[in-house]
């Protein structure tokens, strides 16, 4: 089986401008969740989709935005972009096994110039 | 207190002893425990997962769970250079606000000299 595939690899965006990420996960997971990581602040969750809805979200601000296709593909969008957003962002699929086992893709890196 | 701490790193062995990786949890509704390891520049790959207490072998892996304690380790036999990275302690949590959330502690750098 494939396994989580994210798109781009790498960004370099400016302050204020906004960014989309793709994350296409493992074929037959329904679950997906993204995850922000920092040098300071680790990984952190931001949210995660499940049949095209919004089941949690992390404590991060409203300029962080996702959604959930109905082939399970997600994007998450980051508008008005700032310097602290600068970041490695992951996603993860899980297929829905009780314990939520979680398989993460490669990552996008996003510099914020 | 933060949610899932991890023994303050670095660690290093030499090659072929026993590396062994702590980590305790606040939430005593956490039901679900995993260990993923993270190198450099990449992104974090799943090593084991544990759900009961006791321990849980997978080849040179040994996971230890007490949830009395809330407490979860990993052990590494004959550890070798290549596993040398961070290693990454993740809990779940029961009940709906934590769907898909896996929480982290900061992680462990362990360094396998030869």
């Amino acid at each position: 089986k494939a396994g989580v595939t994210q798109t781009p690899r790498y960004l370099i965006k400016t302050r204020g401008q906004q960014v989309t990420l793709s994350c296409s996960p493992i074929s037959g997971h329904r679950s997906v969740s993204w995850y922000q990581q920092t040098p300071g602040q680790g990984l952190q969750f931001l949210f995660e989709y499940f049949s095209e809805t919004q089941r949690n979200k992390g404590n991060f601000p409203g300029r962080f935005s996702g959604r959930q296709f109905s082939n399970s593909r997600s994007e998450m969008n980051v508008s008005t972009l700032e310097l602290g957003d600068s970041a490695l962002y992951l996603c993860a699929s899980s297929g829905g096994d009780t314990q939520e086992t979680q398989y993460f893709g490669p990552g996008t890196r996003l510099l914020v110039l | 207190q933060k949610e899932v701490e991890q023994n303050s790193g670095p660690l290093s062995v030499p090659e072929g002893a026993i590396a062994s990786l702590n980590c305790t949890y606040s939430d005593r509704g956490s039901q679900s425990f995993f260990w993923y390891r993270q190198y450099s520049g990449k992104s974090p790959e799943l090593i084991m997962f544990i759900y009961s207490n006791g321990d849980k072998e997978d080849g040179r892996f040994t996971a230890q769970l007490n949830k009395a304690s809330q407490y979860v380790s990993l052990l590494i036999r004959d550890s070798q250079p290549s596993d040398s990275a961070t290693y990454l302690c993740a809990v779940k949590s029961a009940g709906g606000t934590s769907y898909g959330k896996l929480t982290f502690g900061q992680g462990t750098i362990l360094t396998v000299h030869p």
